[in-house]
């Protein structure tokens, strides 16, 4: 079955540290890929996605993203973070077989930068 | 133009009765998608709609979960009976109408608990 799975559960980093957030997949064919953020209180938002072409993909407040096929892993990363950065960081998964548009999530990646 | 629309955000229920979600998605959006989230899990997808239709509803629990997307008002999820393991947030997505696998834009989430 299709899966997602996020390594780090929970980070903690200074201000102006550098972020990679690992994510791998399971399927074989092709895959649109998301990463999702969801701040204190307030509702997930799109960082990025990746649906095909340049595996580089830059998304909104510095984020990017980098889609190596081989690896089946979609990590997050950021040169360096503020604290506003402070969230739950989601990966998600469409996979090209469906017709349904379903996502499948990762379990999430709690992220805490100290000022 | 508005975004997608959950309501009520809260939602306290004793074991037994009944509980009502509901979404409104985004002006233009046809699909919508109902996900769960439990404490420390990731969203896990529940069901997906179009107007009138229910197109996948392999993520819903087989009893006591019910979900609708009728032609004139919001999408409503039902949970009769409820009981202490349903307590979680829900949220609903949308998406335009046209290739699965596009974004989709979420609501800001009922956290439902059950007494």
């Amino acid at each position: 079955a299709q899966s997602v799975s996020q390594h780090n559960h929970h980070v903690i980093l200074s201000e102006a540290a550098s972020l990679e957030l690992g994510c791998n997949y399971s399927y074989g064919g092709t895959v649109n890929l998301f990463w999702y953020v969801q701040y204190p209180g307030q509702h997930l938002q799109l960082l990025l996605k990746y649906f095909s072409g340049d595996p580089l993909v830059k998304g909104i407040k510095g984020f990017e993203a980098e889609f190596i096929k081989s690896k089946f892993s979609f990590n997050l990363r950021k040169p360096s973070v503020q604290w506003s950065d402070t969230a739950e960081y989601f990966c998600a998964l469409f996979f090209g077989s469906s017709n349904t548009g379903k996502l499948i999530f990762g379990q999430g990646t709690t992220l805490q930068v100290k000022p | 133009n508005a975004g997608v629309m959950q309501n009520p955000r809260h939602l306290v229920r004793r074991r037994g009765q009944e509980a009502r979600l509901r979404c409104s998605p985004m002006k233009g959006h046809s699909h919508v998608y109902w996900y769960r989230q439990l404490p420390e899990e990731g969203l896990k997808f529940m069901v997906y709609l179009q107007k009138e239709n229910i197109i996948d509803e392999s993520g819903m629990p087989k009893e006591r979960f019910s979900a609708e997307f009728p032609k004139e008002g919001p999408s409503i999820l039902r949970i009769q009976q409820v009981v202490r393991g349903d307590s979680a947030a829900y949220f609903c997505a949308s998406s335009p109408p046209g290739l699965a696998g596009a974004e989709q834009f979420f609501g800001p989430g009922t956290r439902l608990t059950v007494l």
